[in-house]
């Protein structure tokens, strides 16, 4: 079944710069991969996601991309703020039937 | 988005009694539910998958008898944590989504602590 890799566990950056967490899965049938955050004591919630016909989309300060070929696809976080700490978990679908599965998930901390 | 209302944020039961938690969908018809539990620093690990009036699918390892899950309707779904012990202690999380290529909402999350 498909199985999904994240890294880094935790990532710590300062304030301003930017953030990069990865992620690869297993199944090449897979092609739906969304990201989503979650704050302490509360349920994760979509900030982007992307389609397999697509290998990079861009929200203001957030952008995914994907690598079909590799299998793996990225979240990029610019000019990061303190609101930004979060976990932050990928996820991959192989289409509407099928479940999400999940990525361990990313600690992400922003010093000022 | 739709909004996902899961009740209640926190409970703090006796070890052997029994806990709901309810998951509300208010501008969404739920027709699937997923439940997930979360351990500190983990991921999310489904537990059970319910369609709106029929019987739940379980993950593998999941007991059933334990976990009860019903789904009578498109806008209410509840986990009941039977005989419940400390090891049962985690965050509970509902989801709903009209399938597995589009966003999944979520609940607020459930805190269970048995002692």
């Amino acid at each position: 079944g498909e199985n999904v890799e994240q890294h880094p566990s935790t990532l710590s950056v300062q304030e301003g710069d930017s953030a990069v967490i990865k992620c690869t899965y297993s199944d090449s049938a897979s092609n739906y991969f969304p990201w989503y955050k979650q704050e302490l004591g509360k349920g994760p919630q979509l900030i982007i996601d992307i389609r397999s016909n697509v290998g990079e989309k861009k929200d203001q300060r957030i952008a995914v991309t994907l690598n079909k070929t590799a299998k793996h696809f990225s979240l990029h976080i610019t000019e990061t703020q303190p609101e930004d700490s979060a976990v932050y978990f990928c996820a991959a679908s192989i289409g509407s039937n099928y479940q999400l599965i999940w990525g361990a998930g990313t600690k992400l901390i922003i010093k000022p | 988005g739709a909004v996902v209302s899961q009740h209640p944020s926190w409970v703090i039961c006796k070890s052997g009694t029994s806990v709901k938690i309810e998951c509300r969908s208010l501008d969404f018809q739920a027709t699937t539910m997923f439940w997930y539990r979360q351990f500190p620093k983990q991921s999310l690990m489904l537990m059970a998958t319910s369609n709106e009036g029929s019987k739940a699918t379980y993950e593998q390892g999941v007991e059933k008898d334990k976990f009860l899950i019903n789904h009578a309707s498109l806008t209410l779904s509840t986990l009941t944590v039977t005989s419940a012990h400390p090891e049962d202690s985690s965050f509970y999380i509902c989801s709903t989504s009209e399938g597995g290529d589009t966003e999944a909402f979520f609940g607020q999350g459930t805190r269970l602590t048995v002692v």
